[in-house]
Protein backbone atom coordinates (compact mmCIF):
# COMPACT_ATOMS: atom_id res chain seq x y z
CA UNK A 1 0.00 0.00 0.00
CA UNK A 2 1.67 3.54 -1.01
CA UNK A 3 2.37 5.60 2.10
CA UNK A 4 0.51 8.76 0.19
CA UNK A 5 -2.53 9.05 -1.93
CA UNK A 6 -4.62 11.46 -3.83
CA UNK A 7 -7.30 10.92 -6.12
CA UNK A 8 -4.97 11.94 -9.40
CA UNK A 9 -8.02 14.27 -11.32
CA UNK A 10 -7.95 16.24 -13.16
CA UNK A 11 -10.53 18.16 -11.72
CA UNK A 12 -11.93 20.88 -14.32
CA UNK A 13 -13.61 23.74 -12.56
CA UNK A 14 -14.51 27.33 -14.03
CA UNK A 15 -12.91 30.43 -12.69
CA UNK A 16 -14.32 31.37 -9.30
CA UNK A 17 -15.04 28.03 -8.60
CA UNK A 18 -14.56 26.49 -4.98
CA UNK A 19 -12.96 23.08 -5.38
CA UNK A 20 -11.57 20.95 -2.43
CA UNK A 21 -8.97 17.80 -2.99
CA UNK A 22 -8.16 15.09 -0.04
CA UNK A 23 -4.94 12.97 0.43
CA UNK A 24 -5.22 9.75 2.58
CA UNK A 25 -1.71 8.52 4.32
CA UNK A 26 -1.47 5.03 5.67
CA UNK A 27 1.17 5.46 8.50
CA UNK A 28 -0.20 6.86 11.86
CA UNK A 29 2.75 8.05 12.77
CA UNK A 30 2.91 10.34 10.15
CA UNK A 31 3.93 13.73 12.25
CA UNK A 32 4.33 16.72 9.64
CA UNK A 33 2.07 17.60 6.47
CA UNK A 34 2.22 19.76 3.67
CA UNK A 35 1.13 20.86 0.41
CA UNK A 36 3.61 20.94 -2.92
CA UNK A 37 2.50 22.81 -6.17
CA UNK A 38 3.91 21.30 -9.44
CA UNK A 39 3.10 23.23 -12.91
CA UNK A 40 4.21 20.88 -15.96
CA UNK A 41 7.22 20.08 -16.81
CA UNK A 42 8.70 21.84 -13.32
CA UNK A 43 9.82 21.44 -9.71
CA UNK A 44 7.35 21.05 -6.90
CA UNK A 45 7.08 24.43 -4.82
CA UNK A 46 6.26 24.54 -1.51
CA UNK A 47 2.63 25.93 -1.58
CA UNK A 48 1.62 25.31 2.56
CA UNK A 49 2.46 23.29 5.74
CA UNK A 50 -0.68 21.41 7.68
CA UNK A 51 -1.68 22.20 11.18
CA UNK A 52 -3.25 20.27 13.36
CA UNK A 53 -5.82 23.02 14.21
CA UNK A 54 -5.72 23.64 10.40
CA UNK A 55 -4.62 26.95 8.61
CA UNK A 56 -5.37 29.41 6.13
CA UNK A 57 -3.35 31.02 3.55
CA UNK A 58 -5.00 33.41 1.30
CA UNK A 59 -7.70 32.03 -0.85
CA UNK A 60 -5.91 28.15 0.35
CA UNK A 61 -7.14 26.26 3.63
CA UNK A 62 -5.61 23.52 4.49
CA UNK A 63 -6.73 20.81 6.98
CA UNK A 64 -5.92 17.38 8.87
CA UNK A 65 -7.98 14.73 10.28
CA UNK A 66 -5.65 12.46 12.25
CA UNK A 67 -8.29 9.92 13.37
CA UNK A 68 -9.30 8.98 9.56
CA UNK A 69 -6.21 9.87 7.86
CA UNK A 70 -6.31 12.29 6.24
CA UNK A 71 -5.47 15.74 5.16
CA UNK A 72 -7.24 18.45 2.93
CA UNK A 73 -6.55 21.53 0.44
CA UNK A 74 -9.66 23.77 -0.35
CA UNK A 75 -9.11 26.61 -3.06
CA UNK A 76 -11.87 29.10 -3.03
CA UNK A 77 -12.18 31.85 -5.75
CA UNK A 78 -9.97 29.55 -8.45
CA UNK A 79 -7.51 31.43 -10.56
CA UNK A 80 -6.39 30.06 -13.97
CA UNK A 81 -3.17 30.47 -12.41
CA UNK A 82 -3.70 28.34 -10.04
CA UNK A 83 -3.73 25.28 -13.03
CA UNK A 84 -1.22 22.89 -11.64
CA UNK A 85 -0.68 19.43 -9.62
CA UNK A 86 -1.21 19.71 -6.20
CA UNK A 87 1.24 16.95 -4.21
CA UNK A 88 0.47 15.48 -0.77
CA UNK A 89 3.22 15.35 1.22
CA UNK A 90 4.12 13.71 4.61
CA UNK A 91 6.69 12.89 6.95
CA UNK A 92 7.20 10.61 10.08
CA UNK A 93 8.32 11.11 13.66
CA UNK A 94 10.63 8.71 13.24
CA UNK A 95 12.98 10.24 10.37
CA UNK A 96 12.43 13.63 9.57
CA UNK A 97 14.65 13.25 6.51
CA UNK A 98 11.84 11.24 4.88
CA UNK A 99 9.67 12.32 3.10
CA UNK A 100 6.51 10.90 1.17
CA UNK A 101 4.72 12.11 -1.73
CA UNK A 102 1.47 11.39 -3.32
CA UNK A 103 1.39 10.85 -7.09
CA UNK A 104 -0.53 14.14 -7.13
CA UNK A 105 -3.78 15.88 -8.03
CA UNK A 106 -4.43 17.76 -11.38
CA UNK A 107 -6.53 20.82 -11.45
CA UNK A 108 -7.72 22.81 -14.39
CA UNK A 109 -9.20 26.13 -14.25
CA UNK A 110 -11.28 26.96 -17.54
CA UNK A 111 -12.25 30.47 -17.92
CA UNK B 1 20.27 33.71 -4.60
CA UNK B 2 20.47 30.98 -7.34
CA UNK B 3 18.34 28.56 -4.60
CA UNK B 4 19.07 25.15 -5.79
CA UNK B 5 20.86 23.93 -9.31
CA UNK B 6 21.21 20.90 -11.56
CA UNK B 7 23.29 20.17 -14.25
CA UNK B 8 22.48 19.07 -16.66
CA UNK B 9 18.96 19.56 -17.84
CA UNK B 10 18.51 16.92 -20.00
CA UNK B 11 20.54 13.95 -21.12
CA UNK B 12 20.47 10.72 -22.98
CA UNK B 13 22.32 7.49 -22.47
CA UNK B 14 22.69 4.21 -23.67
CA UNK B 15 22.56 1.34 -21.76
CA UNK B 16 25.55 0.97 -19.61
CA UNK B 17 27.18 4.10 -19.70
CA UNK B 18 27.50 6.29 -16.46
CA UNK B 19 26.77 9.87 -15.93
CA UNK B 20 27.31 11.77 -12.85
CA UNK B 21 24.04 14.23 -12.00
CA UNK B 22 25.07 17.35 -10.03
CA UNK B 23 23.04 19.87 -7.85
CA UNK B 24 24.33 22.71 -5.77
CA UNK B 25 22.50 24.84 -3.39
CA UNK B 26 23.37 28.42 -1.94
CA UNK B 27 20.73 28.60 0.89
CA UNK B 28 23.54 26.86 3.32
CA UNK B 29 21.12 24.17 4.14
CA UNK B 30 22.50 20.95 5.53
CA UNK B 31 20.15 18.30 4.57
CA UNK B 32 19.87 17.52 0.67
CA UNK B 33 18.36 14.90 -1.19
CA UNK B 34 17.64 12.91 -4.58
CA UNK B 35 14.76 12.49 -6.05
CA UNK B 36 13.23 10.77 -9.14
CA UNK B 37 9.66 11.11 -10.49
CA UNK B 38 7.90 8.94 -13.27
CA UNK B 39 4.27 9.19 -14.20
CA UNK B 40 1.53 7.93 -11.92
CA UNK B 41 4.77 7.74 -8.81
CA UNK B 42 5.15 10.49 -7.39
CA UNK B 43 8.61 11.54 -6.14
CA UNK B 44 10.49 8.66 -4.48
CA UNK B 45 13.64 9.23 -2.23
CA UNK B 46 16.95 7.77 -3.85
CA UNK B 47 19.36 9.14 -1.12
CA UNK B 48 19.74 11.47 1.24
CA UNK B 49 22.28 13.60 3.49
CA UNK B 50 20.87 14.78 6.73
CA UNK B 51 24.56 16.94 6.96
CA UNK B 52 28.04 17.14 5.58
CA UNK B 53 29.49 13.94 5.45
CA UNK B 54 26.57 11.29 5.78
CA UNK B 55 24.81 9.90 3.10
CA UNK B 56 21.69 7.79 3.53
CA UNK B 57 19.40 5.37 1.75
CA UNK B 58 15.96 6.17 0.27
CA UNK B 59 13.18 4.15 -0.82
CA UNK B 60 15.11 3.32 -4.35
CA UNK B 61 18.93 3.21 -4.02
CA UNK B 62 19.70 0.10 -6.19
CA UNK B 63 21.73 1.22 -9.34
CA UNK B 64 22.55 4.57 -7.80
CA UNK B 65 25.56 6.10 -5.94
CA UNK B 66 25.64 9.49 -4.24
CA UNK B 67 28.03 11.70 -2.61
CA UNK B 68 28.24 15.00 -0.34
CA UNK B 69 30.85 16.95 -1.42
CA UNK B 70 30.70 19.58 0.54
CA UNK B 71 28.19 21.78 1.88
CA UNK B 72 26.86 23.16 -1.30
CA UNK B 73 27.36 20.08 -3.59
CA UNK B 74 25.40 16.93 -3.67
CA UNK B 75 26.24 14.37 -6.36
CA UNK B 76 24.35 11.64 -8.34
CA UNK B 77 26.14 8.47 -9.59
CA UNK B 78 24.43 6.05 -12.43
CA UNK B 79 27.26 3.54 -12.99
CA UNK B 80 25.73 0.97 -15.45
CA UNK B 81 22.24 2.89 -17.06
CA UNK B 82 19.55 0.83 -17.53
CA UNK B 83 15.96 2.22 -19.39
CA UNK B 84 14.55 1.72 -15.93
CA UNK B 85 16.38 4.86 -15.30
CA UNK B 86 14.70 6.62 -17.45
CA UNK B 87 13.48 9.61 -15.44
CA UNK B 88 13.14 13.19 -14.37
CA UNK B 89 15.44 13.15 -11.27
CA UNK B 90 14.94 16.68 -8.70
CA UNK B 91 17.73 17.22 -6.33
CA UNK B 92 16.32 19.08 -3.06
CA UNK B 93 17.55 20.63 -0.18
CA UNK B 94 15.80 21.69 3.30
CA UNK B 95 15.35 23.68 6.35
CA UNK B 96 13.33 22.74 8.82
CA UNK B 97 10.57 20.69 7.25
CA UNK B 98 10.39 22.74 3.92
CA UNK B 99 11.89 21.28 0.73
CA UNK B 100 13.58 23.27 -1.51
CA UNK B 101 13.77 22.02 -5.03
CA UNK B 102 16.23 22.17 -8.14
CA UNK B 103 14.70 22.64 -11.49
CA UNK B 104 15.45 18.65 -12.67
CA UNK B 105 17.57 16.82 -15.04
CA UNK B 106 14.98 14.60 -17.77
CA UNK B 107 17.19 11.61 -18.19
CA UNK B 108 16.36 8.79 -20.63
CA UNK B 109 18.32 5.70 -21.30
CA UNK B 110 18.03 3.90 -24.41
Amino acid sequence: RKEVEQDPGPFNVPEGATVAFNCTYSNSASQSFFWYRQDCRKEPKLLMSVYSSGNEDGRFTAQLNRASQYISLLIRDSKLSDSATYLCVVNKEDNFNKFYFGSGTKLNVKP
Amino acid sequence: NAGVTQTPKFQVLKTGQSMTLQCAQDMNHNSMYWYRQDPGMGLRLIYYSASEGTTDKGEVPNGYNVSRLNKREFSLRLESAAPSQTSVYFCASSVGRAQYFGPGTRLLVL
